[in-house]
């Protein structure tokens, strides 16, 4: 079974600080990386995508990806009150037509 | 742009029903990709349609069925309700199922 684990969290950082989510993922062959964010009562809405070994940043968000070690991590600078949320990674399958989704950690981010 | 699009927003239904949910991709997408979600399993693939074929299924009952029309918008039903059929059921639309996906805003379906 191919799979996307996340720490469940919660984590609580205070506003101003760098939250670091983390992902790792069996499938090998996964090609394709992404980070939603959820609201609570919300759909996930897409805010990273990552495809090759090293960073890429994004305003506050940087995503980083390292397939030898098969880990995602997610960085959040200056977090402010409104990150506080589900963030879900999710992994491509290597051409099977589906992404698989980790259950996702929650993010509190305290004022 | 406008983006993904589910239609209804709320389901009530009782054990033994059937359902029949609906979904509107982005224009230019032809893959859709539907989810169960409920808090204790997290995101649940249920299955990705493109260009009107079934690419992949994942392990839901046959109770579970969709389809998708010749301009890419998508239906699933769920036939036989059960209580545990109750959660979040998302749609996602890509060019490609394994590129970046976008929901929709989803149909909260309960079952009583």
């Amino acid at each position: 079974q191919k799979e996307v684990e996340q720490n469940s969290g919660p984590l609580s950082v205070p506003e101003g600080a760098i939250a670091s989510l983390n992902c790792t993922y069996s499938d090998r062959g996964s090609q394709s990386f992404f980070w939603y964010r959820q609201y609570s009562g919300k759909s996930p809405e897409l805010i990273m995508s990552i495809y090759s070994n090293g960073d890429k940043e994004d305003g506050r968000f940087t995503a980083q990806l390292n397939k030898a070690s098969q880990y995602v991590s997610l960085l959040i600078r200056d977090s402010q009150p409104s990150d506080s949320a589900t963030y879900l990674c999710a992994a491509d399958g290597g051409s099977n037509y589906k992404l698989t989704f980790g259950k996702g950690t929650l993010l509190t981010v305290n004022p | 742009k406008a983006g993904v699009t589910q239609t209804p927003r709320y389901l009530i239904k009782t054990r033994g029903q059937q359902v029949t949910l609906s979904c509107s991709p982005i224009s230019g997408h032809r893959s859709v990709s539907w989810y169960q979600q409920t808090p204790g399993q997290g995101l649940q693939f249920l299955f990705e349609y493109f260009s009107e074929t079934q690419r992949n299924k994942g392990n839901f009952p046959g109770r579970f069925s969709g389809r998708q029309f010749s301009n890419s918008r998508s239906e699933m039903n769920v036939s036989t309700l059960e209580l545990g059929d109750s959660a979040l059921y998302l749609c996602a639309s890509s060019r490609q199922a394994d590129n970046e996906q976008f929901f929709g805003p989803g149909t909260r379906l309960t079952v009583l």
